[in-house]
């Protein structure tokens, strides 16, 4: 079956950066790309951006651009890495399994990352 | 704020029927997508291109349509389906995802 399983949580400093990776089993990685998404404490979903498997093409949120980056290493992992962190980016981190080529959808999603921003 | 309006919040008793709305310019040319998320769990796909539903999800969820709005309908509502839920599209030029900021059903 298909599952995307997340690292664990993190607690880092305002400043600092934070990876979270989103490992993938039970389909072939490059036929979906994986698309971020975060989730502040009793807020709705925020898009951060996606990033084709098949071809490393990325889409970042406006609002995030020149803090983010997505990788994958081709075959079944995927990461997120946001840089310069403030307390407004405590929060939870979902990768999720993404389907479409125009408007995209999330078919799977991981179980989610608490990344905490305190000094 | 959010690119797509969903009530905060809907009140329904078990067995009736709930209607969650979405409403937004892209609705009119892009699909919309629901997803179900529980306290404390990652979302769930419930409907997709505005009125299919993924394996799995019980029949009572389905979806429809109407100019720049869209609605998730569950019939027969049960204790189980008590959840927030939000829509999702894209924006009008398609670069970029959009969610709505969710509805919180409560399942009396």
């Amino acid at each position: 079956q298909v599952q995307l399983v997340q690292s664990g949580a993190e607690v880092t400093k305002p400043g600092a950066s934070v990876t979270v990776s989103c490992k993938t089993s039970g389909y072939a990685f490059n036929n979906y790309g994986i698309t971020w998404v975060r989730q502040a404490p009793g807020q709705g979903l925020e898009w951060m951006g996606w990033i084709s498997s098949y071809n490393e093409k990325t889409n970042y949120a406006q609002k995030l651009q020149g803090r983010i980056t997505m990788t994958t290493d081709t075959t079944t992992t995927g990461y997120m890495e946001l840089r310069s962190l403030t307390s407004d980016d405590t929060a939870v981190y979902y990768c999720a399994r993404t389907v479409g080529a125009i408007t995209l959808y999330f078919d799977h999603w991981g179980q989610g990352t608490l990344v905490t921003v305190s000094s | 704020s959010y690119d797509l309006t969903q009530p905060p919040s809907v009140s329904v008793s078990p067995g009736q029927t709930a209607r969650i709305t979405c409403s937004g310019d892209p609705l009119s040319k892009k699909h919309a997508y629901w997803y179900q998320q529980k306290a404390g769990q990652a979302p769930l796909l419930v409907i997709y291109k505005d009125t299919e539903r993924p394996s799995g999800v019980p029949e009572r969820f389905s979806g429809s349509s109407a100019g720049t709005t869209v609605t998730l309908t569950i019939s027969g509502v049960q204790t189980e389906d008590d959840a927030e839920y939000f829509c999702q599209s894209a924006d009008s030029s398609a670069t970029s995802v959009i969610f709505g900021g969710g509805t919180r059903l409560t399942v009396l």
